[in-house]
């Protein structure tokens, strides 16, 4: 079974552009959650969706958004990017009966200049 | 300003030790936990699980421990090889945060590194 793909891998914009990522979760899983990995903050929730619903959502600015289609595949935006928005962004994907098992993509590597 | 990486603690073994991985938990109330390894380059994958009604899990080469009365979980990964040298995160569910799983709160990281 495909693990969790993320495109693109790799990714550079400048100070207020906008930017989208996507996420494909395992077949299956219907619940996506984004992450933000940073040096200095570490690995923090964004927010979660399920059944193309956000459930749970983190302690981001609004600039952060992000949606869930009806086949589980996950987009998240990022709007008016800051600098500190440099970062690793993970997806996470877990089943409807076993949510805590959360199965980590790759990330997008996204640099803001 | 200026950010600050994390410092992340440091755990370095030689090659057929075992290596004792610890983490502090913040929400007593938290009844899932999980570690995963990141390996440079890469997203965290899954290692071992272990709910709050159970004390010890063991898995292939590893252990996880879990000591609710302090809030603490350690990660045991017997004949440590170089292949295990990743930075090690624990994870807590936060069910407070809302809806049936809440979300995953993760520890800052250990990074093992294995000499060979």
């Amino acid at each position: 079974k495909a693990g969790v793909t993320q495109t693109p891998r790799y990714l550079i914009k400048t100070r207020g552009q906008q930017v989208t990522l996507s996420c494909s979760p395992i077949s299956g899983h219907r619940s996506v959650s984004w992450y933000q990995q940073t040096p200095g903050q570490g690995l923090q929730f964004l927010f979660e969706y399920f059944s193309e619903t956000q459930r749970n959502k983190g302690n981001f600015p609004g600039r952060f958004s992000g949606r869930q289609f009806s086949n589980s595949r996950s987009e998240m935006n990022v709007s008016t990017l800051e600098l500190g928005d440099s970062a690793l962004y993970l997806c996470a994907s877990s089943w409807l009966d076993r949510q805590e098992t959360q199965y980590f993509g790759p990330g997008t590597r996204l640099l803001v200049l | 300003g200026e950010s600050v990486g994390l410092h992340l603690p440091t755990l370095s073994v030689q090659e057929g030790d075992n290596s004792i991985i610890n983490c502090a938990y913040s929400n007593s109330a938290s009844d899932y936990f999980i570690w995963y390894k990141q390996e440079s380059g890469k997203g965290p994958q899954f290692i071992i699980d272990i709910r709050s009604n159970m004390d010890k899990r063991q898995g292939q080469r590893v252990t996880v421990l879990l000591n609710k009365t302090v809030k603490h979980l350690s990660l045991q990964i017997a004949a440590t090889q170089p292949g295990d040298s990743a930075v090690y995160f624990c994870a807590e569910n936060n069910r407070n945060y809302g809806g049936s799983q809440g979300n995953l709160i993760f520890g800052k990281g250990t990074k093992l590194s294995v000499k060979p």
